[in-house]
């Protein structure tokens, strides 16, 4: 059984650029969330995707949006990124009615 | 507002003595409980959960967890430190049933001495 998978490893970008975060989600999980961790802190809650809908919001602001695709992986967004945008960003499966999280090894994204 | 207090930012122990990380939760519902681990430049791994069972979680590399509701509190024991126990320590709350809206604490630093 494959866990959950993240891409790319690490990126580097510039104040205002566009961004990417790819994640495939365990085998048979439905429901996708994504977390932000910066430095020397705990995980943050971006959104959750349940099958390809947005079901819950954290407190970002409307330029991190995401998608997720028949298949249940999941794509994150961040447009006109910011320096505090720097973080990791982890990529968590969720089977349907289980309670327990499944995260992936994360993206780390430095933005200069 | 839900939200959970990781008691202790760093502990140290000596290899083969008892860990103990502390951790307090508010929900003013009945919560999911969770330990993940985090070693450097890895993701969250799973340690153990409470979710309504017993109140006493076994986990995974002999970690357990106790419930206590009276005391809003689920603190995280291992009888013997190993070297390999050496990582970041995240209490986690769910506090709505069949939502993946997890609030972290802030984190333990657990350091293992030789």
């Amino acid at each position: 059984e494959t866990g959950v998978t993240q891409s790319p490893t690490h990126l580097i970008k510039t104040r205002g650029q566009q961004v990417t975060l790819r994640c495939s989600s365990q085998s048979g999980h439905n429901t996708v969330s994504w977390y932000q961790q910066a430095l020397g802190q705990g995980p943050q809650f971006i959104f959750q995707y349940y099958r390809e809908e947005e079901n819950g919001r954290g407190n970002f602001p409307p330029r991190f949006s995401g998608l997720q695709f028949p298949n249940y992986s999941s794509e994150l967004n961040v447009n006109a990124l910011e320096l505090d945008d720097s973080a990791l960003y982890l990529c968590a499966s969720s089977p349907g009615g289980g309670n327990e999280q499944y995260f992936g090894p994360g993206t780390r994204l430095t933005v200069t | 507002a839900q939200s959970v207090t990781q008691l202790d930012s760093h502990v140290s122990v000596s290899e083969g003595t008892p860990v103990l990380l502390r951790c307090n939760y508010s929900s003013s519902y009945s919560p999911s409980l969770f330990w993940y681990v985090q070693h450097p430049n890895k993701g969250l791994q799973l340690l153990l959960k409470y979710t309504s069972a017993a109140t006493l979680v076994k986990g995974i590399n002999g970690f357990e967890a106790e419930f206590k509701k009276s005391e809003t509190s689920f603190h995280l024991t291992k009888p013997s430190a190993h070297m390999s126990d050496a990582a970041e320590y995240f209490c986690v709350v769910n506090p709505t049933s069949g939502t993946y809206k997890y609030i972290f604490g802030t984190g333990t630093r657990l350091k293992v001495l030789a």
